[in-house]
């Protein structure tokens, strides 16, 4: 099992639709996470952190689960410009970052 | 917001050469810097971690001897891809940590593309 798992993707949608995409991870010690996008041959830039108490920042919320180990990530009212593969990411001890394989948005006029 | 800054962005070699990547941080002192590899369509793999002074740790699987990576200051690491071969053809990023807290969000550069003939 991938110490990292998310939705394989890719996801198709029109403008306007809201879209979830999930992450499951297995170290259940793991201490942060955080949500990052990632445009083709590009960097990853960093969307949002993920915090238990789930958090929001405009169009986009984030949500964690520990019990479940599960972290989603919502994006409402889809742009264009939203169109990029999405990480999930874990950190774990020892600085030692976790990338998931990605789920591709494709979101389509 | 802080900047690394790595370079070559595009390296094509031939096989059998060694390449040099460059990962700065220009502002910030990074205490921790992070090499990464990414093949077509698969996500980003941890390399090595590298702290300023200290020998890098690869992870498993990674060659330590075909990978050398050295952090000689707080705001320089390289990593130098010895006796390339095509397989290592690969897009290959730096990040880089300020104080290497769990919590504390990575800096990324903009990505090596290296080729291998």
């Amino acid at each position: 099992r991938k110490e990292v798992e998310q939705d394989p993707g890719p996801f198709n949608v029109p403008e306007g639709a809201t879209v979830a995409f999930n992450c499951t991870y297995s170290n259940s010690a793991s201490q942060s996470f955080f949500w990052y996008r990632q445009d083709c041959r590009k960097e990853p830039k960093l969307l949002m952190s993920v915090y238990s108490s789930g958090n929001e920042d405009g169009r986009f919320t984030a949500q964690l689960n520990r019990a479940s180990q599960y972290i989603s990530l919502l994006i409402r009212d889809s742009k264009l410009s939203d169109s990029a593969t999405y990480l999930c990411v874990v950190y774990t001890g020892g600085f030692k970052t976790i990338f998931g394989a990605g789920t591709r948005l494709f979101v389509k006029a | 917001g802080a900047v690394v800054s790595q370079h070559p962005s595009r390296v094509i070699c031939k096989s059998g050469t060694s390449v040099k990547i460059e990962c700065r941080s220009l502002d910030f002192q990074a205490t921790t810097m992070f090499w990464y590899r990414q093949f077509p369509k698969q996500s980003l793999m941890l390399m090595a971690t590298s702290n300023e002074g200290s020998k890098a740790t690869y992870e498993q699987g990674v060659e330590k001897d075909k990978f050398l990576i050295n952090h000689a200051s707080l705001t320089l690491s390289t990593l130098t891809v010895t006796s390339a071969h095509p397989e290592d053809s690969s897009f290959y990023i730096c990040s880089a940590s300020e104080t290497g807290a769990l919590d504390e969000k990575l800096f990324f550069g903009s990505g090596t593309q290296l080729s291998v003939l």
